[in-house]
Formats: structure tokens, C-alpha cells, sequence
């Protein structure tokens, strides 16, 4: 049973506009919330993160938003750029950071 | 910058073989995990550990055995490897903080097929 779920797996977005990554879970007691990117052949690496006490948060060009009424976390790029071309997984993970459930992630293609 | 290094990067194991995978990390995480992704998954969660001495298991933990006996080492064990452990291998690690949940931290990956 899929807790985290990326509806869409590809997503195409012209340099300079805005990407906007969707995720839904369905675990109402998962607690924080995770963005990975990842390249072929590498491994993900952490991106940004949110805290379910907040609605909001922003790092450079990338914001994450929660939604804990509906379930649901977004990712906004902005600007996107080329290297921004990437498959970027959301994850989820209890108080404890016990255990972290993903998504089947999203293949983002920036076009110059 | 080691961070999270695993080995080997690519192994090709014929069915009924064994192997272990081996995870070290540098940054003194407490926890460290093992995750598979196999093509347009997710990444599914094998096993865990939250410090030395501790395991547990994750969502797919059949085939497969871990120990941790140092904070560093978290070696994944494959015993009589099948077609279906054919897969993309991570390790990582990461600390809970307060307030600020627990980010994890992967390896580059280790690529195993089972012929």
C-alpha cells in the first residue's frame, strides 16, 4: 500500500518558468516531509524540507508547501532552470524518523 | 566529504549466491538505512537501524539481513540471492534533531543483478 504518492511522473517546464511537483499521502500521522533530487547513477540527495507546524518553507528557488487538511505537499521551482532536470522524490516519516516512505518520484525536464 | 560510502558499485551474482553490501558513513548519524528502488518505483525501506547493536525491519526485509555492530558499519547480507533481488541498493543515515525532524543522507548506490 502506497503511504506517499506521485501521481505524475513526468513533468516538462520551459528554463525560466515555474515547476510545480505534486505529492499526496495518506498517513495522517507522518510528521515531515522530505524533496529529493536525483540524477542517473547517483544517489538522491536532500533538497528541502517541512516540519507539519508549518505551512511554508523556502530555500532559494525552491519552496515547499503543506496542505494537512488535504494531505498534499508541493514543490515550486523558481526560476527552473536546465539543471534542474532531474527525478525528485518526496518522502514522509513519522515523529521519530523511524522509518521514511517515498513516492515513486517525478522526472522533471527543464527545456532551454 | 565521504559522507555516505557504499560498496561495491556494480556486482553481477548468479542465483543461490551469496554477498554482503557494505555501508560506512563519517558524519556519526545514529540511524542508518537500507532502501531498494526498482524501475518507476518508489524506494522501498528493508531494513533499519536507529544505533549500534539495534535493528529492525522495514517494509521489504525478506532475503536479507543486516547487523550494526559500530555506529559507522551497516553491511546488508544477501543470502541465496534470486532474480527478484535484483536492484538499485542505497544506504543512508541521518540523526533526528528536535523540532526539525530527521534528514537522511544516501550513498552513491550499489547496482546488483542476479543472473
Amino acid at each position: 500500500d502506497q503511504q506517499v504518492k506521485q501521481n505524475s511522473p513526468s513533468l516538462s517546464v520551459q528554463e525560466g518558468r515555474i515547476s510545480i511537483l505534486n505529492c499526496d499521502y495518506t498517513n495522517s500521522m507522518f510528521d515531515y516531509f522530505l524533496w529529493y533530487k536525483k540524477y542517473p547513477a547517483e544517489g538522491p540527495t536532500f533538497l528541502i524540507s517541512i516540519s507539519s507546524i508549518k505551512d511554508k518553507n523556502e530555500d532559494g528557488r525552491f519552496t515547499v508547501f503543506l496542505n494537512k487538511s488535504a494531505k498534499h505537499l508541493s514543490l515550486h521551482i523558481v526560476p527552473s532552470q536546465p539543471g534542474d532536470s532531474a527525478v525528485y522524490f518526496c518522502a514522509a516519516s513519522g515523529a521519530t524518523g523511524n522509518q521514511f516512505y517515498f513516492g515513486t518520484g517525478t522526472s522533471l525536464t527543464v527545456i532551454p | 566529504n565521504a559522507g555516505v560510502t557504499q560498496t561495491p558499485k556494480f556486482r553481477i551474482l548468479k542465483i543461490g549466491q551469496s554477498m554482503t553490501l557494505q555501508c560506512a558513513q563519517d558524519m556519526n548519524h545514529n540511524y542508518m538505512y537500507w532502501y531498494r528502488q526498482d524501475p518507476g518505483m518508489g524506494l522501498k525501506l528493508i531494513y533499519y537501524s536507529v544505533g549500534a547493536g539495534i535493528t529492525d525491519k522495514g517494509e521489504v526485509p525478506n532475503g536479507y539481513n543486516v547487523s550494526r555492530s559500530t555506529t559507522e558499519d551497516f553491511p546488508l547480507r544477501l543470502e541465496l540471492a534470486a532474480p527478484s533481488q535484483t536492484s538499485v541498493y542505497f544506504c543512508a543515515s541521518g540523526s533526528p534533531r528536535a523540532y526539525s525532524g530527521n534528514t537522511i543522507y544516501f550513498g552513491e548506490g550499489s547496482w546488483l543483478t542476479v543472473v
